[in-house]
């Protein structure tokens, strides 16, 4: 299976900042997907983003907040922008070759904002 | 509405003890049915896929089973461990190239 590292593990930031969580897969994967996990809740998914086209955004998420690139096939990253408390939370970065393969995910970015 | 839910919340067994944990989808047509573990401070581990063309699938000490006619599935852990406790996720996917849609859990503890 792919292995996943995202970096930063974790980080405090200010209210107001933005942050850039960086992800990259030791294999080529067509669909990458950024999840959201608040605390003692289940995931929600933010986007996907498959590489040559434009990230896709589930309702409630906009590009603004969230933009995200995908410059290559083992690539990716999330910018959570003007940061505010309720953005803590965990965010996932998540690969998938094909739809009938399972999906895998890396260790996630611990994101606290004060 | 595409929803899954699991239950129960959370559930204490003690070692030894083989136990059942219950995933339930609101539509039965289902492209695959992914379960996966969650330690705490970990992102998620894949454990067994089910494509929807099959009855269950088996690794190791873990059974899962899929029963898309009453929009069921469940994972079954024999013989549990103290290194079984975390929480264990199931997820549905409806169509290719479809998003996984989650339950939010049933978090497993077991005691020595």
């Amino acid at each position: 299976s792919a292995v996943i590292s995202q970096k930063p593990s974790r980080d405090i930031c200010q209210r107001g900042t933005s942050l850039t969580i960086q992800c990259q897969v030791d294999s080529q994967v067509t669909m990458m997907f950024w999840y959201r996990q608040q605390p003692g809740q289940s995931l929600t998914l933010i986007a996907t983003a498959n590489q040559g086209s434009e990230a896709t955004y589930e309702s409630g998420f906009v590009i603004d907040k969230f933009p995200i690139s995908r410059p290559n096939l083992t690539f990716s990253t999330l910018t959570v922008s003007n940061m505010s408390p309720e953005d803590s939370s965990i965010y996932l970065c998540s690969v998938r070759d094909r739809t009938n393969q399972p999906q895998h995910f890396g260790d996630g970015t611990r994101l606290s904002i004060l | 509405k595409q929803e899954v839910t699991q239950i129960p919340a959370a559930l204490s067994v003690p070692e030894g003890e083989n136990l059942v944990l219950n995933c339930s989808f609101t539509d039965s047509a289902i492209y695959n049915l992914q379960w996966f573990r969650q330690d705490p401070g970990k992102g998620l581990t894949s454990l067994l896929l089910i494509q929807s063309s099959q009855r269950e699938q088996t690794s190791g000490r873990l059974n899962a089973s899929l029963d898309k006619s009453s929009g069921r599935s469940t994972l079954y852990i024999a013989a549990s461990q103290p290194g079984d406790s975390a929480t264990y996720l199931c997820a549905v996917v409806y169509n290719q190239g479809g998003k996984l849609i989650f339950g939010q859990g049933t978090e497993l503890s077991v005691k020595p």
